[in-house]
């Protein structure tokens, strides 16, 4: 099986912008979520979707927003970017949100805020 | 927030030598840990699924304990070698609806040659 795709791997964007980054899980995962990762911090939580609604939020502030799609594929949007926004953001899929399930990650979408 | 702790944050070994790190966790609503290893420019990546009291694991040189009574897991690993190097995260899940997974800090392992 293919594993979980992220695309893109690296960008650039300028505070203020908007973003978007895309997740696809492991085909037949329906479970995706979402992490940040910052120079000193462990993976922080940012949401999980499973079936096209968020299952699982984290303490990230509502410029902080995804989506599913029916076909599990989902998507993370930052608005207004800021600086501290610079980070490593990591998708991870699961069969399903129950159960002791392994989470399988991405290789990651580095994002850097000018 | 679910508050999850691991020991040491870094820990730098000889090649050959066996070491141990801690992960600490809130033991009430325990649903199962994991412990995932992250070495650098790639994902992290899951060692043990582990959801019993007293659970062992065992995958070659390294192993892992469960003490779910008191909340705490131990990662082993037995004559540590460079390839060991990485980033040990633990992640507990808590129940109650969906099972929310919570990251530790992580305790990052260098193996010396």
């Amino acid at each position: 099986k293919a594993g979980v795709t992220q695309t893109p791997r690296y960008l650039i964007k300028t505070r203020g912008q908007q973003v978007t980054l895309s997740c696809s899980p492991i085909s037949g995962h329906r479970s995706v979520s979402w992490y940040q990762q910052t120079p000193g911090q462990g993976l922080q939580f940012l949401f999980e979707y499973f079936s096209e609604t968020q299952r699982n939020k984290g303490n990230f502030p509502g410029r902080f927003s995804g989506r599913q799609f029916s076909n599990s594929r989902s998507e993370m949007n930052v608005s207004t970017l800021e600086l501290g926004d610079s980070a490593l953001y990591l998708c991870a899929s699961r069969p399903r949100t129950s159960g002791s399930y392994e989470q399988y990650f991405g290789p990651g979408t580095r994002l850097t805020v000018t | 927030i679910l508050n999850v702790e691991q020991s040491p944050q870094s820990l730098h070994v000889q090649e050959g030598d066996s070491t141990n790190f801690t992960c600490s966790f809130p033991s009430s609503n325990f649903y199962a840990l994991h412990w995932y290893r992250w070495e650098t420019a790639k994902s992290p990546k899951a060692l043990f699924v582990m959801t019993l009291n007293g659970d062992e694991k065992k995958k070659g040189r390294i192993s892992a304990t469960l003490n779910t009574k008191e909340g705490y897991s131990y990662l082993y690993i037995k004559g540590s070698q460079p390839e060991d190097s990485a980033t040990y995260l633990c992640a507990p899940l808590i129940s109650g609806g969906y099972q929310k997974v919570t990251f530790g800090t992580g305790t990052k392992l260098q193996v010396i040659p």
